[in-house]
């Protein structure tokens, strides 16, 4: 079945810098990346997804990229801000089947 | 639009009661519904799934069952509780047109003394 790692587990950096969250995965049928975001308390909230016929994609400061030969997939996260303190889970899945999540990330964004 | 909602928000319960969590969408039809686990600081572990009415697939043995009485709502119960079922259950759906993205709900936090 599918494996994903995820690293780091924490990742502190000032306001205003960049975040990187790097996931790999070890099925090469899987083809659908989630990413989501999970404040103290709530439910993880998707942020941003990636298909595997795309290498890219872009949402104002938060984009993902994929590369399926290496069977890696990063987060990035520019111009850091407060509010982007939380946990930050990957996700692998194929069409039809369960999703297998990462461990998670603690991001603090440091003022 | 579509939501889901989760009840309770907290639970603390005995070693031994039964439990009943449940968790209802609005705004959309036949949705496949999911239930996991997430312990203290930890990652999401999938216990239940449904694609309809009556069918649930469960990934993990354990004392905790599902049901699905309504399209739109899912159970998560517990004949008796054992200590290590404390946890933070969230509840998720996604459309069976696009199986894939799947929107939590705000969770249940249970804690088992």
């Amino acid at each position: 079945g599918e494996n994903v790692e995820q690293h780091p587990s924490t990742l502190s950096v000032q306001e205003g810098d960049s975040a990187v969250i790097k996931c790999t995965y070890s099925d090469s049928a899987s083809n659908y990346f989630p990413w989501y975001k999970q404040e103290l308390g709530k439910g993880p909230q998707l942020i941003i997804d990636i298909r595997s016929n795309v290498g890219e994609k872009k949402d104002q400061r938060i984009a993902v990229t994929l590369n399926k030969t290496a069977k890696h997939f990063s987060l990035h996260i520019t111009e850091t801000q407060p509010e982007d303190s939380a946990v930050y889970f990957c996700a692998a899945g194929n069409y039809g089947q369960n999703f297998v999540f990462g461990p998670g990330t603690r991001l603090s964004v440091l003022p | 639009s579509q939501t889901i909602h989760q009840w309770p928000a907290t639970l603390v319960q005995p070693v031994g009661s039964p439990l009943s969590l449940e968790c209802t969408v609005e705004g959309t039809s036949n949705p496949n519904l999911y239930w996991y686990r997430q312990a203290a600081g930890r990652g999401l572990q999938l216990l239940f799934y449904s694609v309809g009415i009556g069918q649930i697939s469960s990934e993990v043995p354990q004392n905790l069952s599902a049901s699905r009485p309504q399209d739109r709502q899912f159970i998560l119960s517990s004949k008796k509780l054992l200590l290590s079922d404390s946890g933070f259950y969230l509840c998720a759906w996604s459309a069976t047109s696009d199986q894939e993205t799947q929107y939590f709900g705000p969770g249940t936090r249970l804690l088992v003394l």
